[in-house]
């Protein structure tokens, strides 16, 4: 099994609508991150947190919001969907001592 | 404005010569560079890092070259096999854990 697990793998959904895509780890690590993934444009943070209760906008966190529900949990939100946030959206882990990000395999999102 | 940039939006290679990945950032406050490689339909995998206090890195046939007067660095891949055929990405940190990521390059192992 994947260290990092993204649910769903693919969704297509209509402008309007609210879509949760989510994360679980089970590296026991607290630094759990979204990504976005745009051609040309690389990664770009969404959202980060370091721990439980700690929760950090990023980069590109206009028309999201995340929860930390656990230690192995990071969901991600969009409360209403639009075109331009169609996109492959990446969870990832990191280590307290580690350089290294670990990432889930990704959830392809389209908003028609 | 990107801080890290890959400037080569994709190469062509042939297999068994050398391949270099560049890339180049504006922020002297990162002091830690990273390259991810990227098959389709899966997640970015960590391939080799490099330390700000380096400015050389090597691992079995990858190499991180790192010149930070020139806020540049290099992934070396040598000899290029078309298992190689991958986007990479490179990423940097500022000691603040997040990383900032280039815009990656689409590289083509041709046999």
């Amino acid at each position: 099994d994947a260290d990092v697990t993204q649910t769903p793998r693919n969704r297509i959904t209509k402008t309007g609508k609210r879509i949760m895509l989510e994360c679980s780890q089970t590296k026991g690590h607290d630094r759990m991150y979204w990504y976005r993934q745009d051609p040309g444009l690389g990664l770009r943070l969404i959202y980060y947190s370091f721990d439980v209760k700690d929760i950090n906008k990023g980069e590109i966190s206009d028309g999201y919001s995340v929860s930390r529900q656990a230690q192995a949990k990071f969901s991600l939100s969009l409360e209403s969907a639009i075109p331009n946030q169609t996109a492959l959206y990446f969870c990832a882990t990191r280590g307290q001592t580690t350089g290294e990000l670990f990432f889930g395999e990704g959830s392809r999102l389209t908003v028609l | 404005d990107q801080q890290v940039k890959q400037n080569s939006p994709s190469l062509s290679v042939q297999e068994g010569r050398i391949s270099i990945l560049n890339c180049d950032y504006t922020n002297s406050m990162f002091d830690y560079f990273l390259w991810y490689k990227k098959y389709p339909a899966e997640g970015p995998t960590f391939l080799i890092s490099i330390s700000s206090i380096k400015d050389k890195n090597e691992d079995g046939r990858f190499t991180v070259f790192l010149n930070k007067s020139a806020k540049h660095l290099s992934l070396h891949i040598v000899p290029s096999q078309p298992g190689d055929s991958a986007v990479y990405f490179c990423a940097a940190d500022d000691a603040g854990n997040m990383l900032t990521f280039g815009g990656g390059t689409r590289l083509m192992v041709k046999p």
